[in-house]
């Protein structure tokens, strides 16, 4: 019930492109739901955030679209760059686990120039 | 956002030895730290979680007389891995978050640890 299961493991886009990422979880206590760009050899970066009484943030060329009752989230990147290649990870915590995040498997991305 | 400092960025360590590993917040106090293992192309495993002044709880599976995690000030914890092996080898990642931050907790750059 721990588990956040994210697709696709890879993604390859052309530049201008638009990428999508999905999330899905089990567990309905969960309730902060951030998303990680992790470039090679460094520490993930949060990248944008949502709570579940919202069904969307935007920030910048970063969207993430919310549905509580199908417990399922994603990211989409607009106009994609060649900078935005990298791992991306969703990822989700409760305030009863002392905010742990229970990390997605991890999405590879490459933009195509 | 807030920094979070680790050190070294990469150590390598002949087998037996032992490797201290720090993580640093460098403008807020950090109430409680995350230790999380990484194999490549894999995603980051959660090993413990520490409170300031508190000892560590380890998640299943993770040795605690292995991986000995310390936190005893609000801006510093630490991982030392004891008698490494070369199955220690990994990247580990710490992230920290502060007491005001109800939910947000900020990475480190992580540890490339190579034991041969």
């Amino acid at each position: 019930q721990q588990q956040v299961k994210q697709s696709p493991q890879s993604l390859i886009v052309q530049k201008g492109g638009i990428s999508i990422i999905n999330c899905a979880y089990e567990n309905t206590a969960f309730d902060y739901f951030p998303w990680y760009q992790q470039f090679p050899g460094k520490g993930p970066a949060l990248l944008i955030a949502i709570r579940p009484d919202v069904s969307e943030k935007k920030e910048g060329r970063f969207t993430i679209s919310f549905n509580k009752s199908a417990k399922q989230f994603s990211l989409h990147i607009m106009d994609s760059q060649p900078g935005d290649s990298a791992t991306y990870f969703c990822a989700a915590s409760w305030s009863g686990s002392a905010r742990q995040l229970t990390f997605g498997s991890g999405t590879q991305l490459t933009v195509l120039p | 956002g807030a920094v979070v400092s680790q050190h070294p960025s990469r150590v390598i360590c002949k087998s037996g030895t032992s490797v201290k590993i720090e993580c640093r917040s460098l403008d807020f106090q950090a109430t409680t730290m995350f230790w999380y293992r990484q194999f490549p192309k894999q995603s980051l495993m959660l090993m413990a979680t520490s409170n300031e002044g508190s000892k560590a709880t380890y998640e299943q599976g993770v040795e605690k007389d292995k991986f000995l995690i310390n936190h005893a000030s609000l801006t510093l914890s630490t991982l030392t891995v004891t008698s490494a092996h070369p199955e220690d080898s990994s990247f580990y990642i710490c992230s920290a978050r502060g007491w005001q931050m109800n939910t947000e907790a900020f990475f480190g750059q992580g540890t490339r640890l190579t034991v041969v």
